[in-house]
């Protein structure tokens, strides 16, 4: 069965600042790796997604992760972020072809001024 | 035009009472599912039903029941409600194969 970590519970960062948020995986078979942001009150939002191909993948609002099979890893970046960045982000994780998807347990990001 | 939509957005309720929570999608996915997310915001999933048929059906108690009328909608069925049912339940849908699920808003359940 898959598991995800995030690494950090909480990432206070400063206005036009880069962030990284990081991800760990376990599985013993292939994976989708996912980022999906929640901001207060609201529900998932899904960021972006890696399937296969290029371990470069780009989403929505700036973000990029990249897949690193051998770190078994999928870090979430954004070189400059904004106050509406403020929010909480998940990583999460399905077998392929499987439609569990588990999710980490979030990274609080707060942007301040 | 909601992709997921989910009723009602909250839902206030005295312990052992039966409520139940509507959801509804328009992207012609094939699978639905409930989450549950706690109060720290740990995000588990509950059900999971494809054509209308359960695949997924996690350790939930059994006062729990969903149920699929057509592929375009599930329903979440709680009775004799308690304290700890208290969270806030997403439903989502995917394309077969699992590849992205689309969330809806979210239902906060307190249970005073």
């Amino acid at each position: 069965a898959q598991s995800v970590t995030q690494l950090d519970s909480q990432v206070p960062v400063f206005e036009e600042a880069p962030v990284e948020l990081r991800c760990n995986y376990s599985s013993s078979v292939s994976v989708y790796l996912f980022w999906y942001v929640q901001y207060p009150n609201q529900g998932l939002q899904l960021l972006l997604k890696y399937l296969s191909g290029s371990t470069l993948v780009k989403g929505i609002n700036g973000f990029e992760a990249e897949f690193n099979k051998s770190q078994t890893s999928f870090h979430l970046r954004k070189p400059s972020v904004h106050i509406s960045d403020t929010a909480e982000y998940f990583c999460a994780v399905s077998e392929t072809g499987d439609y569990k998807l588990s999710f980490g347990a979030g990274t609080t990001v707060t942007v301040r001024a | 035009d909601t992709a997921v939509s989910q009723t009602p957005k909250y839902l206030v309720t005295q312990m052992g009472n039966d409520k139940s929570i509507k959801c509804e999608q328009n992207l012609g996915h094939d699978t639905m599912y409930w989450y549950k997310q706690d109060s720290k915001k740990f995000l588990k999933i509950m059900f999971s039903y494809n054509n209308k048929e359960l695949i997924i059906n996690e350790t939930v108690p059994n006062r729990f029941s969903p149920k699929s009328p057509d592929k375009a909608h599930l329903n979440l069925h709680i009775n004799s409600l308690e304290l700890g049912d208290s969270a806030v339940y997403f439903c989502a849908s995917s394309p077969t194969g699992g590849d992205g699920y689309t969330f809806g808003s979210g239902t906060r359940l307190t249970v005073v």
